[in-house]
């Protein structure tokens, strides 16, 4: 069964920085390319970024260009964000996902609210 | 970038009827557009690639069209488990855009 759990969510002040982890079983990890998606409760699909199968093309929204760096580990089956800079309007629920132009599985997401 | 805009925001709709969805795209994103779903308290799934081509397992009465910057989601019957949201993805240039969603209510 395909599984993709995020982790590293939480509070954050503004200026702040988090690490959201995405741990993927089920299938060949490093086959797939994959996003992180962003969804303000009760709003809209926000993409993020997304990373090539290799790691060696990434691409980011406007809106977190600068702040944010996707990586993979692909020995560790594991995507991640490194959110830095946070503002407020990053307040989100975080999708990690897999491939969504095509074979698609998401995680279930995580809350990053950034508050003072 | 490119703007995606979808209309309605929301439509109201009975069981059996036929509700159509459209997304159009500030510039020419010629096919490469994916419509997704996302039903209240669950994650979005995709339905259709490539503005027409679907998704194994989804049901025949949804159907997808257009190319260059209109593109059309219709479902020729619906059915309670349609009630959703829909959302439409450009992926012709980074980054990719999303529109804001068509609501999809029980009238």
């Amino acid at each position: 069964e395909v599984q993709l759990v995020e982790s590293g969510g939480g509070v954050v002040r503004p200026g702040g920085s988090l690490r959201l982890s995405c741990t993927a079983t089920g299938f060949n990890f490093e086959d797939y390319g994959m996003s992180w998606v962003r969804q303000v409760p009760g709003k809209g699909l926000e993409w993020v970024s997304g990373i090539l199968w290799n790691g060696f093309g990434t691409a980011y929204a406007d809106s977190v260009k600068g702040r944010f760096t996707i990586s993979r580990d692909n020995a560790k089956n594991s995507l991640y964000l490194q959110m830095n800079s946070l503002r407020a309007d990053d307040t989100a629920f975080y999708y990690c996902a897999r491939d969504i132009l095509g074979d698609d599985s998401w995680g279930q997401g995580i809350l990053v609210t950034v508050s003072s | 970038d490119i703007q995606m805009t979808q209309s309605p925001s929301a439509v109201s709709a009975s069981v059996g009827d036929r509700v159509s969805m459209t997304c159009r795209a500030s510039h020419d994103i010629t096919n490469f557009l994916v419509w997704f779903q996302q039903k209240p308290g669950e994650v979005p799934k995709r339905l259709i690639s490539a503005s027409s081509t679907f998704q194994s397992g989804v049901p025949s009465r949804f159907s997808g069209s257009g190319s260059g910057t209109e593109f059309t989601l219709t479902i020729s019957s619906l059915q309670p488990e349609d009630f959703a949201t829909y959302y439409c993805l450009q992926h012709h240039s980074s980054p990719w855009t999303f529109g804001q969603g068509t609501k999809v209510e029980i009238k």
